[in-house]
């Protein structure tokens, strides 16, 4: 069974100082990865995804991952926050089978101060 | 525009009384999905349907019903709500059922069961 914690629920930075988003996953299949971002009172968007190919991942905005079959992991950076940046982001593990079953984690808030 | 549609976004309803949550997608996705979020729960799958005709359940499926009458579709209808429904809801669509298909998301239905 698949599952995945995000090790933070909130998170607080400075505008201009890097970010740090930490999520482990369970899979017992290759997984796909993803991160998605919620800002207030809108739907989820993609920030990028892992589906086997290079295990760094560039996204939108200046965000990126790196997935760690070793540890687990599949961290979300962005070497500078932006007020902007500030939202409730979720890691997403899906098996690559049948299904297209997502399962989310809890969610981190990030919160970046001026 | 490529866009997942819910109506309605926000509903407020009382025990007991049948409603029903629309979701269309535009972009000829065979795989759609319903999500509820609740807080420090992450998204979690109700129902989804990988074509046509073809529904099965996800996590947390009691007290929902589906249906995929047509390929662009997918309600989700409460029979009878409880206040333990009371979320926020997303729907979701993507290409196809492999783990690796992004899936896009509506922009939410808040509902409140009093």
């Amino acid at each position: 069974a698949q599952s995945v914690t995000q090790l933070d629920s909130h998170v607080s930075v400075s505008e201009g100082t890097p970010v740090l988003l930490r999520c482990n996953y369970s899979s017992s299949y290759s997984p796909s990865l993803f991160w998605y971002v919620q800002h207030p009172n809108k739907g989820l968007q993609l920030l990028l995804k892992y589906t086997s190919a290079a295990t760094l991942v560039k996204g939108i905005n200046g965000f990126e991952a790196e997935f760690k079959k070793s540890e687990t992991s599949f961290h979300l950076t962005k070497p500078s926050a932006h007020m902007s940046d500030a939202a409730e982001y979720f890691c997403v593990v899906s098996d690559r089978g049948y299904g297209n079953k997502l399962v989310f984690g809890a969610g981190t808030i990030l919160r970046v101060k001026s | 525009e490529a866009q997942v549609t819910q109506n309605p976004r926000y509903l407020i309803t009382v025990t007991g009384k049948k409603l029903t949550v629309t979701c269309s997608q535009n972009m000829n996705h065979e795989y759609m999905s319903w999500y509820r979020q609740d807080p420090g729960l992450g998204l979690r799958q109700i129902y989804y349907s990988m074509n046509v005709e073809v529904t099965d359940k996800g996590d947390v499926p009691e007290g929902y019903k589906v249906s995929r009458k047509e390929k662009r579709n997918f309600p989700l209808i409460l029979e009878s709500p409880s206040p333990n429904q009371t979320s926020l809801y997303f729907c979701a669509s993507s290409f196809g059922s492999g783990g690796w298909n992004e899936q896009y998301f509506g922009p939410g239905t808040r509902l409140t069961v009093t």
